[in-house]
Formats: structure tokens, sequence, C-alpha cells
């Protein structure tokens, strides 16, 4: 059965500063894998997926993750954070039984 | 084209009642999934339907309950409300449900049961 992890129900950083969410798998091969963002009172949004065609993947609002097969990892960065990156993410991974599995997310917080 | 609409946005209820919901997809799509979303447990799949059939179904007692009209639009109901159903009830549709398809969320139903 598949299941995520994510590390840090909080995370906060800095405007200006690299923002490094974590999330940890555990699937069958091949795992599909989602990073998806919800702002107050809104339902979710896709960031990314990985489907096997990279492992370093672009999102949308300058997002990124890396699919690191050896450490069962899917971490979501952005180089340099803004006001409006302030939400919550949450990973979440599909697995041949087609039912999708989130992580209980992570609420980023940008501070001036 | 108008992004997935759930009714009503906000609900109270009593112990005991029941509650039915309301998903309408994007247009086009045919797959519709439902979620419970809590601060502890997180989001949580509760079913997901395609073309009027169930195809999927997470680990919700049997008072959680779906259909999928011909329309797409889906229903969600919840039978003898329990304290612990408060949530934010979260409908998602895609075009055809597959694997690695993009799911559009709808901005959810929140429930309060007293």
């Amino acid at each position: 059965a598949q299941s995520v992890t994510q590390l840090g129900s909080h995370v906060s950083v800095s405007e200006g500063a690299l923002v490094l969410l974590r999330c940890n798998y555990s699937s069958s091969v091949p795992p599909y894998l989602f990073w998806y963002v919800q702002y107050p009172n809104q339902g979710l949004q896709l960031l990314l997926k990985y489907t096997s065609a990279a492992t370093l993947v672009k999102g949308i609002n300058g997002f990124e993750a890396e699919f690191k097969k050896s450490e069962t990892s899917f971490h979501l960065t952005k180089p340099s954070a803004h006001m409006s990156d302030a939400a919550e993410y949450f990973c979440a991974v599909r697995g041949r039984d087609d039912k999708i599995i989130f992580g209980k997310g992570t609420r980023l917080h940008i501070l001036p | 084209k108008a992004g997935v609409t759930q009714t009503p946005r906000y609900l109270i209820k009593t112990r005991g009642q029941q509650v039915t919901l309301s998903c309408s997809p994007i247009s086009g799509h045919r797959s519709v999934s439902w979620y419970q979303q809590t601060p502890g447990q997180g989001l949580q799949f509760l079913f997901e339907y395609f073309s009027e059939t169930q195809r999927n179904k997470g680990n919700f007692p049997g008072r959680f309950s779906g259909r999928q009209f011909s329309n797409s639009r889906s229903e969600m109901n919840v039978s003898t409300l329990e304290l612990g159903d408060s949530a934010l009830y979260l409908c998602a549709s895609s075009e055809t449900g597959v694997t690695n398809e993009k799911l559009f969320f709808g901005s959810g139903t929140q429930l309060s049961v007293l």
C-alpha cells in the first residue's frame, strides 16, 4: 500500500530565501507523485506532477521537485520565496489501485 | 470554462441528521472524486465516480455514500451524522480519472456537526 510522509507541519522561511518542503513516499513502482497547493478558503491546485518522464519536474509559480528513487523522496523547492507563496502544500501519491493518498500537509509561512 | 462548483459552501447539522452535498464538475469531465479534510487527519479519499459508476472507494463507513448522474454531477450523502464528521468536504474532477491526470478541486463544503 502506498503512503506519503511530509516532514514538518509548519515551515517558516524569510521572503527571498529558499523554500524546501519535504515529502517521502512509499509506493509500488512506478509511483505517480503530485504536489498540490491550497490557499485559504480554496480548494487545491496542482503545482506539478511526476510521471517518470524526467526526475526534475518544473511546476507553476517557480516551484520544482526532484524525484529521487534511492531516497524515496519528492521534495518541493523554490529558489526565492514570495509572500504570495504562503499556503498549505500537499504531497500525494497515486498507485496502481488508482487511489490517491495525500500527505498531512505543510503550512508554509513567509516572514517579511 | 467554469470551475468545479460545490454547494452549499457551509452547512450546520446536528448529530443523527443526514446531509447531501453537491458537486458540479468542469464541463466535459467525467470523473468526480470526493475527499474529507480535517486538521487531524488531513485529506482522505472517500470515493471516485466515473460515468455514473463508483470506480474506487476509500476506508470510510457505509454511512458515507455517493452517486453520479448522467450529466456527471455528483452528490455525496452522509447519514446518521456524528461529531467527527465535521470537516471540509472537497470534490475534484478530471477528464477521465486516469492515474496521472490532473485533478481540479472545488472550494469545498464546510460541514459542522453540533
